[in-house]
């Protein structure tokens, strides 16, 4: 089946640093690629849209400037958390849809990256 | 806009018995619903999609039933087994990209 790894998967940095985490479809290829964030006992949240080969689409109220994304090739997008501070401490999810089916069709969920900031 | 929520948020079942998990959407115009299981530590993982031309599909020990005159979405998990302890998320793709998921059911079971 499907597989969407996602690295690393767990990381703990100190205030200010930046942080970047990596999304790859294994065996498919995927023109978009989406980003999510989880605080504990909440749903998934979309971040934003990563569309290879171009800019990623961010939803209402996410710093463009602070979440970095480049998704550089049809299998790899990458998210850059820059100056990260405690309130970014979420664990972050990335998914992947095959470039081969419609919009319809269910996205491949990466394991997520628990992420803490001291 | 689009909105999709449960109706509880946590469950308790005892082992063997059947479980329901239920899920209520708002935008008519949603034509593809999704339920993803999500265990501690983990991403979702996909459990059974229905689209809206039907009211009913079934999968391995799990049903989802749609109501689109209610919009109303339920999982049905039959003779529920341990390792089916999780959250379990409904979303749907209200006719665009993005996928839009409900708050979640924490579905526990008791030996």
């Amino acid at each position: 089946g499907a597989v969407v790894s996602q690295h690393p998967s767990w990381v703990i940095c100190k205030s200010g640093t930046s942080v970047k985490i990596e999304c790859r479809s294994l065996d498919f290829q995927a023109t978009t690629m989406f980003w999510y964030r989880q605080f504990p006992k909440q749903s998934l949240m979309l971040m934003a849209t990563s569309n290879e080969g171009s800019k990623a689409t961010y939803e209402q109220g996410v710093e463009k400037d602070k979440f970095l994304i480049n998704h550089a090739s049809l299998t790899l997008s990458t998210l850059t958390v820059t100056s990260a501070h405690p309130e970014d401490s979420s664990f972050y999810i990335c998914s992947a849809r095959d470039t081969r089916y419609r919009a319809d069709k269910p996205q491949h969920f990466g394991d997520g990256t628990r992420l803490s900031i001291l | 806009g689009e909105s999709v929520g449960l109706h509880l948020p946590t469950l308790s079942v005892q082992e063997g018995d059947n479980s329901i998990i239920n899920c209520a959407y708002s935008n008519s115009a949603s034509d593809y619903f999704i339920w993803y299981k999500q265990e501690s530590g983990k991403g979702p993982q996909f459990i059974i999609d229905i689209r809206s031309n039907m009211d009913k599909r079934q999968g391995q020990r799990v049903t989802v039933l749609l109501n689109k005159t209610v919009k109303h979405l339920s999982l049905q998990i039959a003779a529920t087994q341990p390792g089916d302890s999780a959250v379990y998320f409904c979303a749907t793709v209200p006719g665009a990209q993005k996928l839009v998921f409900g708050q979640g059911t924490r579905l526990t079971i008791n030996p």
